[in-house]
């Protein structure tokens, strides 16, 4: 299995901050990689797939980058709706996984 | 509108069995593969198995291999999970999640059904 490890676990930060989110792969998944947000009590809600592109009414703040093991979810002025727990997930293979998560919290 | 809308979920004791169902509206269901993902409490997410679109393929996670079975039936548009020797790290909140088939993400989530499995 493809494990998927997230950095940081938790992050706190202010309003109009630039937040970068790192997940690194455990072997290559070419750009297969996706991005999500859940809030509390929540489902998760897709932001960006194929590590880069925009899900459709996405806000433009949130951008993905990366290929191969290595890759980031950056938030280039946070708002205060973005506070929430971010998820990597790889569809490289089955089975389909995860990062633990990284949470976002008001500074 | 894309709506996915899960029921079965509830309290079972360790050793018991629940079906899951997830209805689904605004798209051509029968053109979509599904899955399962699951949260414990306080926990990350987990994959737990997936259907092809005409249901041919499935698919597990080792953790639920040979107790859960995943079926769906398109002409009631409605993905299942058939859920059975029910252990307590299976307690958690169950979403239904549509994909298109392939290295593909999951583009829309169902609200998600609670699990509890306790004596």
């Amino acid at each position: 299995d493809i494990q998927m490890t997230q950095s940081p676990s938790s992050l706190s930060a202010s309003v109009g901050d630039r937040v970068t989110i790192t997940c690194r792969a455990s072997q290559s998944i070419s750009s297969y990689l996706n991005w999500y947000q859940q809030k509390p009590g929540k489902a998760p809600n897709l932001l960006i797939y194929a590590a880069s592109s925009l899900q459709s009414g996405v806000p433009s703040r949130f951008s993905g980058s990366g290929s191969g093991t290595d890759f980031t979810l950056t938030i280039s002025t946070l708002q205060p709706e973005d506070f929430a727990t971010y998820y990597c997930q790889q569809s490289y293979n089955i089975p389909w996984t995860f990062g633990q998560g990284t949470e976002v919290e008001i500074k | 509108e894309v709506q996915l809308l899960e029921s079965g979920g509830g309290l079972v004791q360790p050793g018991g069995s629940l079906r899951l169902s997830c209805a689904a509206s605004g798209f051509t269901f029968s053109s979509y593969a599904m899955s399962w993902v699951r949260q414990a409490p306080g926990k990350g997410l987990e994959w737990v198995s997936g259907i092809g679109n005409s249901g041919s393929g499935t698919y597990y996670a080792d953790s639920v291999k040979g107790r859960f079975t995943i079926s769906r039936d398109n002409s009631k548009n409605t993905l299942y999970l058939q859920m059975n020797s029910l252990r307590v790290d299976d307690t958690a909140m169950y979403y239904c999640a549509k994909k298109v088939a392939g290295s593909n993400p999951f583009d829309y989530w169902g609200q998600g059904t609670l699990v509890t499995v306790s004596s």
